[in-house]
């Protein structure tokens, strides 16, 4: 049972490269999402998606982009990497109809930008 | 909007101290409030769910109530052990729907001493 697979782990940048952070769920989830964790801040919520074909954006969406075309993968995308980009990012997933609400997270993607 | 305080942000405790960690939420209009742990440079893992119409979840040494009325959730922690050690987060999901936002607490970083 993968449960939420996010790729990579790690993750280095140049100021002003792209890159593209994957999530993939196993678990037929219709919600998913995109936090950052940042030291002090707690987590914060950069986009969001009910169901596929569906994204919107949450607290922090600016220099990141999100497209849901399947149940099961919700990649993030960096446009333009900045040095205020560099955070461990989350990738989580909750709500299946014949499941439950519970949300499950991936073990993260440590992105730094320099 | 929804705010969820966690306080103390930090706990140190004795090994075998039954211990309990607040979670206050300002808005109790919620679908249900979910309890997490993180260990350093890991994912949040979901330790309990509750239902807004349920009063306590309980698994091993873990118990975590629920009192919509007053804005509050505890999570008690039986015989602590140093192995419990990590980030504590509590999140509510709002009424709106079992496929909404989660707004998370800023955790509680405890620390169970040998």
């Amino acid at each position: 049972n993968a449960g939420v697979t996010q790729t990579p782990k790690f993750q280095v940048l140049k100021t002003g490269q792209s890159m593209t952070l994957q999530c993939a769920q196993d678990m037929n989830h219709e919600y998913m999402s995109w936090y950052r964790q940042d030291p002090g801040m707690g987590l914060r919520l950069i986009h969001y998606s009910v169901g596929a074909g569906i994204t919107d954006q949450g607290e922090v969406p600016n220099g990141y982009n999100v497209s849901r075309s399947t149940t099961e993968d919700f990649p993030l995308r960096l446009l333009s990497a900045a040095p205020s980009q560099t955070s461990v990012y989350f990738c989580a997933s909750s709500y299946s109809f014949t499941g439950g609400t519970e949300a499950f997270f991936g073990q993260g993607t440590r992105l730094t930008v320099v | 909007k929804q705010e969820v305080t966690q306080i103390p942000a930090a706990l140190s405790v004795p090994e075998g101290e039954n211990l309990v960690l607040n979670c206050s939420f300002t808005d109790s209009a919620i679908y249900n409030l979910q309890w997490f742990r993180q260990d350093p440079g890991k994912g949040l893992t979901s330790l309990l769910l509750i239902q807004s119409s349920q009063r306590e979840q309980t698994s091993g040494r873990l118990n975590a109530s629920l009192d919509k009325s007053s804005g509050r959730s505890t999570l008690y922690i039986a015989a602590s052990q140093p192995g419990d050690s990590a980030t504590y987060l509590c999140a509510v999901r709002p009424l709106t729907g079992a496929n909404s936002k989660l707004t998370f607490g800023k955790g509680i970083t405890l620390s169970v001493r040998p």
